[in-house]
């Protein structure tokens, strides 16, 4: 089991919140990644971070925006949450090694309901 | 353009029978390929991983296969058990960059029925 966490594990809020998802990981990684993953879909990269204030856009467009102040640490937050950003929200972390070879590492996902 | 594609969709079988998953991909340059296993409402853990000089390679009752040249990946599991049940993620990794870029399928819906 992989020492990845993310909270809350589910959310519904009304459309117009400000919210954030967290992730920790305990496993020293540098890389981060948070993922959306729709009912029987791919998952798609949101975000992703190699190190301490290094974050970078992924391949979806997301109107969310993440940090990286602790190598441990890497929350995703929404501004202003529509129903359109209804999804699973799943955070990442590997170790920075040769481009690919790495294994990600999954945390449990944040099922997010935007009414 | 690069993508991942697996089949079937879903799949439901009998406890104790095996089963076979497949994955082609059209990823190029090709670095690896790994077989992840998510379960319902979890995120994805992986099962194995293989480059490109690997054609095999084994975890418990989990077996994947891979034919470069084909560009093709199979996942045989034996003797299947109720705790199977989950959707197996077949995700391919490029060369192309440092980051390593991922391309995930739709996964294969396994249900193992007692």
């Amino acid at each position: 089991e992989a020492d990845i966490y993310q909270t809350p594990r589910y959310l519904v809020i009304g459309t117009g919140k400000k919210i954030t998802l967290e992730c920790s990981q305990t496993m020293g990684h540098d890389k981060m990644y948070w993922y959306q993953q729709d009912p029987g879909m791919e998952l798609h990269l949101i975000h992703y971070s190699y190190g301490v204030n290094s974050t970078e856009k992924g391949d979806l467009s997301s109107e969310s925006t993440v940090s990286r102040i602790r190598t441990e640490h890497f929350p995703l937050t929404l501004e202003s949450a529509r129903p359109s950003h209804t999804s699973q929200y799943l955070c990442a972390s590997s170790e920075l090694r040769d481009r690919g070879t790495d294994t990600q590492y999954f945390g449990p996902g944040t099922r997010l309901t935007v009414l | 353009k690069n993508q991942v594609e697996q089949s079937p969709q879903s799949l439901i079988i009998l406890e104790g029978k095996n089963c076979t998953l497949q994955c082609n991909y059209t990823v190029s340059p090709f670095s690896n390929l790994r077989w992840y296993k998510q379960d319902t409402g979890r995120g994805p853990v992986s099962l194995t991983i293989m480059t490109f000089s690997e054609n095999t390679k084994s975890n418990g009752r989990y077996t994947a296969t891979l034919d470069a040249d084909t560009k093709q990946s199979s996942l045989h599991i034996t003797a299947s058990q109720l705790s199977d049940s989950a959707s197996y993620i077949c995700v391919v990794s490029d060369r192309g960059s440092t980051l390593g870029r991922l391309y995930f399928g739709r996964g294969t819906q396994l249900t193992v029925w007692p």
